[in-house]
């Protein structure tokens, strides 16, 4: 099974700044990453798939990039309602899997 | 709209059928998936079924326990959950699949909520 290994685990960054994620695979899995954001008691939603595509209605401020095994998301100036958890996902192959989630906190 | 139904407390060893509600979509046009989350962690794919049930898969950790099923003309899909387990706790969600298989999880439920104690 590929393991996507996402990182940070936390970060506290403060409004107006650019914050960065990244995942990384096991295997090279081409593009195939998704990005959501989960906020608290909420379910997830689809912010970016295959890696670097806006979801339709998402904010141009979040972006993604990479491919083969390295993945990046990123938030350009940071807004308040952006406090949440970040989870990569890869579809590959079966099964597909997240990463463990970046939980974003405001300054 | 996806609207899960059906959590509740329930003892190891217990069975459990939760639903999805699916509206505002052509259901029948979808492939869905079971996703889970306990308590404080992270998000566990769970099972497939494709649009017209032809091909479903299941995650290692709940094959020959849990099968996944839907009524297109009832607009639901279903998980039957057998041999439940403490660590089956989760709130179970229902996504929506733009994909082919597991690929997009474009719209989400809110969650149910699966409790395994005794």
């Amino acid at each position: 099974d590929i393991q996507m290994t996402q990182s940070p685990s936390s970060l506290s960054a403060s409004v107006g700044d650019r914050v960065t994620i990244t995942c990384q695979a096991s295997q090279d899995i081409s593009n195939y990453v998704n990005w959501y954001q989960q906020k608290a008691g909420k379910a997830p939603k689809l912010l970016i798939y295959d890696a670097s595509n806006l979801e339709t209605g998402v904010p141009s401020r979040f972006s993604g990039s990479g491919s083969g095994t390295d993945f990046t998301f990123t938030i350009n100036n940071l807004q308040p309602e952006d406090i949440a958890t970040y989870y990569c996902q890869h579809y590959d192959s079966l099964p597909c899997s997240f990463g463990q989630g970046t939980k974003l906190e405001i300054k | 709209q996806l609207v899960e139904s059906g959590g509740d407390l329930v003892q190891p060893g217990g069975s459990l059928r939760l639903s999805c509600a699916a509206s505002g979509f052509t259901f029948s046009s979808y492939s869905m998936n079971w996703v889970r989350q306990a308590p404080g962690k992270g998000l566990e794919w769970v099972s497939y079924i494709s649009s017209s049930s032809s091909t479903i898969y299941y995650a290692d950790s709940v094959k020959g326990r849990f099968t996944i099923s839907r009524d297109n003309a009832k607009n639901s899909l279903y998980l039957q959950m057998n041999s439940l387990r403490a660590e089956d706790t989760a709130v179970y969600y229902c996504a929506r699949d733009r994909g082919a298989a597991a690929q997009y999880f474009d719209y989400w439920g809110q969650g149910t909520l699966v409790t395994v104690s005794s």
